[in-house]
């Protein structure tokens, strides 16, 4: 069935470090793959997306390209902040209600 | 911007009585959703509606129910609460079809004493 893995947390870096998150999905057909952020004491919010493969989602300076061979959307960003200690859903439709199936979230902690 | 509030952002119930947690946005969104968010789990849908007093289960909803009267409105309802309904509710709403981005409410924390 449909289904979202993302690498488990917390994730622990010092500011200025490179961010990988991995997400890898098993889905049917090619659906759009969102990042989502969720930071202490908030809902969530859309971080960035992709349509179609080989897109590429960008936003604050994070970036997931779609990789349609290895269903993957890894999450990166060259230099974390300590603003962006926060919690990191990967997600995607899996039928056109418009609902979505999230990981199981990782969480990010960034030291200065 | 999309707005969706949730009633509460805390909340503590006993055993057996009945919540009510409402949602609400403000923008004219047809879909609307509830999860719930436990450490280890991500985000679990329990209920969503796709228009005025349409609703669908999702993965969760046993010991839920939920009411949509009006469109911007969007109502979960644990009719006898149980400890093991303890947990962070979110609300959201999202336009239309697959790969619109949902947009969320800020989060309900309930404890089930």
């Amino acid at each position: 069935g449909d289904s979202v893995t993302q690498m488990e947390g917390p994730v622990t870096l010092s500011e200025e470090a490179f961010l990988t998150i991995n997400c890898t999905y098993t889905a049917t057909g090619y659906p759009s793959l969102f990042w989502y952020v969720q930071y202490p004491g908030e809902g969530l919010q859309l971080l960035l997306k992709a349509t179609k493969a080989d897109d590429k989602g960008s936003n604050k300076g994070f970036e997931a390209t779609y990789r349609k061979e290895t269903t993957s959307f890894h999450l990166e960003k060259g230099s974390v902040q300590v603003s962006d200690s926060a919690v990191y859903f990967c997600a995607f439709p899996p039928s056109n209600t418009g609902k979505l199936i999230f990981g199981q979230g990782t969480t990010l902690q960034v030291k200065p | 911007d999309v707005k969706v509030t949730q009633s509460s952002r805390y909340l503590v119930k006993r055993t057996g009585e009945k919540v009510f947690l409402e949602c609400v946005q403000d923008m004219d969104h047809e879909n609307m959703f509830w999860y719930r968010q436990d450490p280890g789990l991500g985000l679990r849908l329990i209920y969503f509606s796709y228009d005025v007093k349409m609703k669908e289960k999702g993965d969760i909803p046993e010991g839920y129910s939920v009411s949509r009267e009006k469109k911007e409105r969007f109502s979960l309802i644990l009719e006898s609460a149980s400890t093991n309904q303890t947990s962070m509710y979110l609300c959201a709403s999202t336009q239309g079809a697959r790969g619109d981005t949902q947009y969320f409410g800020p989060g309900t924390r309930l404890t089930v004493l």
